[in-house]
């Protein structure tokens, strides 16, 4: 039970261009998040997905797309990067009962 | 969701008990507290969380006053693996979003 696992780790990208975060979840949870973390500031949300197939924009969705790929599965995708998303990217998984999120060991991006 | 106050840094010695309050004057009453923690470059992890009724579990302790205005987590016997930035969240539980708003929260650093 590996939990929340993403790839890659950490990640280079010049300006402009494009990659995709990846996550999984092996704990059959619905709901699946995607959270960004800014240096010395707490996790703001960018997109969430309540259940496979659904997804719907946080507070900060500008410059991403997300896809639910199926229940294990959570994408996010920068289609064209800027220094503004250098960030720390947390991916989560809800359960239910009791109702908590399970965070995964998160993406560092740097934007240059 | 309602809006959380936490001290920015706290200090406690090794083998004592550790003391995190939070202030939230203005929770409804269908508002739960929750307590997560992020050590250094890890993803969040959950601690507890409570209605009305204090909270205990194999991690810490959770004392909400009685008019809910307020609570304190509590880690009975702090070791150095404890030093890290906890999250005071209050939000209603078991909804579809179930979105998590993280503050500044407060960095717990545990001395020898």
């Amino acid at each position: 039970n590996a939990g929340v696992t993403q790839t890659p780790k950490f990640q280079v990208l010049k300006t402009g261009q494009s990659m995709t975060l990846q996550c999984a979840q092996d704990m059959n949870h619905n709901s699946m998040y995607w959270y960004r973390q800014d240096p010395g500031m707490g996790l703001r949300l960018i997109y969430y997905s309540a259940s496979e197939g659904t997804t719907d924009k946080g507070e900060v969705p500008n410059g991403y797309n997300v896809s639910r790929l199926n229940k294990r599965e959570f994408s996010l995708r920068l289609e064209s990067a800027a220094p503004s998303q250098t960030s720390v990217y947390f991916c989560a998984s809800r359960s239910g009962v009791p109702d908590t999120q399970y965070f995964g060991p998160g993406t560092r991006l740097t934007v240059l | 969701d309602a809006k959380t106050t936490q001290p920015p840094s706290m200090d406690c010695a090794e083998g004592r008990a550790a003391n995190l309050p939070c202030n939230h004057s203005t929770i409804s009453g269908n508002e739960y507290v929750y307590w997560y923690r992020q050590i250094h470059s890890q993803g969040p992890q959950y601690i507890i969380h409570g209605l009305k009724n204090n909270e205990t579990n194999e991690m810490a302790s959770l004392i909400i006053t009685e008019d809910r205005k307020s609570s304190t987590l509590i880690l009975p016997h702090a070791t150095l693996r404890d030093t890290a930035v906890y999250y005071c969240i209050v939000r209603v539980g078991s909804t579809s979003y179930g979105k998590l708003t993280f503050g500044q929260g407060t960095i717990l650093t545990v001395h020898p």
